[in-house]
């Protein structure tokens, strides 16, 4: 089957710095991926979409500015968490989909702990 | 805008047992219905994939059913196993989309 990474798995950064995540299919080709955000006990929420070369689709109430979302490449897409805080801090999954593929595919998320 | 309702949020069954957890969409125009199983601190893993023209996925002790008249959803489990406690979602897509809404989770705990 279709096989995500995502790097780093977990990081811990100061408030105020920028934290960069990076998401890759790694035997496919990604022309969509999506940023997902899971707070403990909670469902999944979408950020994001972004095809790639092109500027990403952000949902109601995420700021585009602070997260910053990148998809250069049919392989690599990264987030941005600029200007951290604590309120950030949350579990953040990234998904891929591809010509001839009905579905996502799931990275295995990365958590980011905002101090 | 879809909605997406799991019941139980949490679930506790012996070891051996039959169970069904529920999934139930306000829109009832679903596409893609899909289910996974997230254990924690981890992503998620797909486990039954509905397509439009379908209404039931099994695999090995997994049956999943769509419904889409009702917008509902059911992930059977059979012969439950400790292996098979985690947190399953559901998640579905509209017609034309890839993006998934996801419902919040049933926890299940299956007591050895």
């Amino acid at each position: 089957g279709a096989v995500v990474s995502q790097h780093p798995s977990w990081v811990i950064c100061k408030s105020g710095t920028s934290v960069k995540i990076e998401c890759r299919s790694l035997d496919f080709q990604a022309t969509t991926m999506f940023w997902y955000r899971q707070f403990p006990k909670q469902s999944l929420m979408l950020m994001a979409t972004s095809n790639e070369g092109s500027k990403a689709t952000y949902e109601q109430g995420v700021e585009k500015d602070k997260f910053l979302i990148n998809h250069a490449s049919l392989t690599l897409s990264t987030l941005t968490v600029t200007s951290a805080h604590p309120e950030d801090s949350s579990f953040y999954i990234c998904s891929a989909s591809g010509r001839g593929l009905n579905e996502q595919y799931f990275g295995p998320g990365t958590r980011l702990t905002v101090t | 805008k879809q909605e997406v309702t799991q019941i139980p949020a949490a679930l506790s069954v012996p070891e051996g047992e039959n169970l069904v957890l529920n999934c139930s969409f306000t829109d009832s125009a679903i596409y893609n219905l899909q289910w996974f199983r997230q254990d924690p601190g981890k992503g998620l893993t797909s486990l039954l994939l509905i397509q439009s023209s379908q209404r039931e996925q099994t695999s090995g002790r997994l049956n999943a059913s769509l419904d889409k008249s009702s917008g509902r959803s059911t992930l059977y489990i059979a012969a439950s196993q400790p292996g098979d406690s985690a947190t399953y979602l559901c998640a579905g897509t509209g017609a034309g989309s890839y993006q998934l809404t996801f419902g919040k989770g049933t926890k299940l705990s299956v007591i050895p």
